[in-house]
């Protein structure tokens, strides 16, 4: 989950295990949503999107949970894998013609084998 | 086909020196965004390209940083007179526009430190 400081927030989890990572977003307005997943020395990379006609989407080991009431979006990992430790951020878009996305402070997965 | 690239990949210079990093975006894809992030944080956006129009340039932090775009290809991002806090990792995306003008393909970023 978020947490205050200088310091990226870190879930750390065994192998197989389910994981789920949190983000708190900033504007109501906001209509669509991606995961990014970003690899030490890599570009983020897409995972899954949402729009905000939904409250869930599956992908493949993966489900984005979106609560509009409290502006929260969650990333769920079945079955983690080490390949999975990454940082993972969430980013929102507005939308009505604006496409700068405002990005999630990240979250640092670790998957212990 | 390729994906996004920059360079250089790494990037040491001294402290009031400029800098030109480059990046070029997947071919088709009308918008490019450059973004930058500092260790153990989140992106910060910096300055959208889409096609011809006028860029958004909301995001540059001061006036010693300034990006090109010709066309629907190849941008650079000039820091001019470098100072310590400009060291990051600078990213650069591009999106395809249409009904995925929302998924932004990024580059492998370009590491600037500034000594």
């Amino acid at each position: 989950g978020e947490s205050v400081g200088l310091h990226l927030p870190t879930l750390s989890v065994q192998e197989g295990d389910n994981s789920i990572i949190n983000c708190a977003y900033s504007n109501s307005a906001s209509d669509y949503f991606i995961w990014y997943k970003q690899e030490s020395g890599k570009g983020p990379q897409f995972i899954i999107d949402i729009r905000s006609n939904m409250d869930k989407r599956q992908g493949q080991r993966v489900t984005v949970l979106l609560n509009k009431t409290v502006k929260h979006l969650s990333l769920q990992i079945a079955a983690t894998q080490p390949g999975d430790s990454a940082v993972y951020f969430c980013a929102e878009n507005i939308g009505g013609g604006s496409y700068i996305p405002t990005f999630g402070r990240g979250t640092s997965l670790i998957v212990h084998p | 086909g390729a994906g996004v690239s920059q360079s250089p990949s790494n990037k040491v210079t001294e402290k009031g020196k400029d800098v030109e990093l480059r990046c070029d975006p997947i071919s088709g894809h009308t918008a490019l965004y450059w973004y930058r992030q500092r260790l153990g944080q989140g992106l910060e956006f910096l300055i959208y390209f889409q096609g011809n129009s006028a860029p958004d340039k909301s995001g540059l932090p001061s006036d010693r940083f300034s990006a090109e775009r010709t066309g629907e290809s190849v941008s650079t991002l000039t820091i001019q007179r470098t100072q310590q806090e400009d060291s990051a990792v600078y990213l650069c995306a591009s999106t395809s526009g249409g009904g995925s003008q929302y998924e932004q393909y990024f580059g492998p970023g370009t590491r600037l430190t500034v000594t």
